[in-house]
């Protein structure tokens, strides 16, 4: 079973517009990761924030951690077409050595 | 490049037929999963292995799936008697062994379509 659920499933947003994708998760963590995949390759790892962080920032990348509601979100500005992907964000569980993946978020970013 | 490394990208088998793919970890990295990702949907963690040793298997890996890493290198997944519900996507990631736990970085996938 996944661990991390994302909301929405789906975004569709103008070239330079903002994306936000939510993240919620289920049981206590050590770090949360978010990674992006393009359609039919690999994950690429963007951004990792730890349990004792509540925010961290990474070029146009700005993830929140709120560990009392279990969850996080991703925020990514001034979107550009190269944006467009599926973004799944991963917790690693304090009494584990995994990632569990959410079902994911698919941004289409229109030109 | 020295990134995660899986092979073949592509495979197209027959149902019943067994099939192996490798994946060839970062060097120093001495963590090393196998995922597999169906349509629409995240990862799914098949199982883990910490150096030669393979330390958990997921439910999902029933008997016909066996995952070797000898002495700590490459690892393979091996699927015997294929069926169609095995079509998916295989990913492999690799980490490295540090004071806690970081990023995993991920090859391209194996793309298994069972006809």
């Amino acid at each position: 079973s996944q661990q991390g659920e994302e909301d929405p499933q789906a975004l569709s947003i103008q070239e330079g517009e903002n994306a936000t994708m939510n993240c919620s998760y289920k049981t206590s963590i050590n770090n949360l990761q978010w990674y992006r995949q393009n359609s039919g390759r690999g994950l690429v790892h963007l951004i990792l924030i730890r349990s004792n962080e509540r925010e961290k920032h990474s070029g146009r990348l700005r993830v929140t951690l709120d560990t009392s509601k279990k969850s996080s979100s991703l925020l990514i500005t001034a979107s550009r077409a190269a944006d467009t992907a599926s973004y799944f964000c991963a917790t690693f569980p304090l009494d584990d050595y995994k990632l569990s993946f959410g079902a994911g978020t698919t941004v289409t970013v229109r030109a | 490049d020295t990134g995660v490394s899986q092979d073949p990208r592509h495979k197209i088998t027959k149902r019943g037929q067994n099939v192996t793919f490798r994946c060839d970890p970062i060097s120093e990295h001495n963590r090393l999963y196998w995922y597999r990702q169906t349509l629409g949907q995240g990862p799914e963690f098949l199982t883990y292995f910490q150096n030669e040793a393979q330390l958990e298997k997921s439910r999902l890996l029933s008997d016909r799936f066996s995952a070797e890493r000898p002495k700590g290198s490459f690892s393979t997944l091996e699927i015997q008697r294929t069926e169609q519900g095995d079509s998916a996507m295989y990913l492999c990631a690799s980490s490295p062994r540090t004071g806690g736990f970081t990023e995993a970085f991920f090859g391209q996938g194996t793309r298994l379509t069972v006809v």
